[in-house]
């Protein structure tokens, strides 16, 4: 059974950064297609980026771009996201979520799999 | 970007009653088109991809429609379960981008 455990609630101030990381188990990440959609409160879901297997790339949405950073560590199974330069209406709830389909080991154009989520305030 | 469109913003049913949602992409390609249900404080859940293909564990009252460039979910006879919030995506072609729509609750009547 895959599993995605993210790290917990962190607060930080304005103009900061914070690291989320997603760890796997029951998988091998590099096997998943790692992704991070993020969502404010009350809000809807908003993609940040991931990696793609048709180009082995990590791709990030443009709106990020400069400010974002999505690694994986292949020896503790666990995916990060950084972002740096934060303002207080990214106060958000980040996801981590995978392309895979387990159960077929298709690539979806779709998220499967989602970690728990992990808590961000950022507030001065 | 992809730009989505979501139709009605909310909706309030009976257990029973059948309910259509629609979604509006800017580019129309079914294979990378998704539909899931959230509930409050929890991660998201994949109900449909590929416009129409439903996944596993999914009930079989959850059904993906298209015509074009509109996107459909369609829950036959609702149960108190899937009271929640819905949410289409759609990827890009190339590369690899998603988007999501802005979300249909569905609440008791």
């Amino acid at each position: 059974q895959v599993q995605l455990v993210q790290s917990g609630a962190e607060v930080k101030k304005p103009g900061t950064s914070v690291k989320v990381s997603c760890k796997v188990s029951g998988h091998t990440l590099t096997e998943l297609s790692m992704h991070w959609v993020r969502q404010s409160p009350g809000k809807g879901l908003e993609w940040m980026g991931g990696f793609n297997p048709e180009d082995g790339k990590t791709i990030y949405a443009q709106k990020f771009q400069g400010r974002v950073t999505m690694t994986e560590d292949t020896s503790t199974e666990t995916a990060y996201m950084e972002l740096s330069s934060l303002r207080s209406d990214e106060t958000a709830v980040y996801y981590c979520a995978t392309r895979r389909d387990i159960l077929t080991g298709d690539w979806l154009d779709a998220f499967d799999i989602w970690g728990q989520g992990t808590m961000v305030t950022v507030s001065s | 970007d992809i730009q989505m469109t979501q139709s009605p913003s909310s909706v309030s049913a009976s257990v029973g009653d059948r309910v259509t949602i629609t979604c509006r992409a800017s580019q129309g390609f079914s294979s990378w088109f998704a539909w899931y249900q959230q509930k409050p404080g929890k991660a998201p859940k994949l109900l449909i991809y590929r416009a129409s293909s439903l996944q596993s564990g999914v009930p079989s009252r959850f059904s993906g429609s298209e015509s074009g460039t509109d996107f459909t979910l369609t829950i036959s006879s609702l149960q108190p379960e899937d009271f929640a919030t819905y949410y289409c995506q759609q990827a890009n072609s190339f590369p690899r981008g998603f988007s999501f729509g802005p979300g249909t609750t569905v609440d008791i009547k």
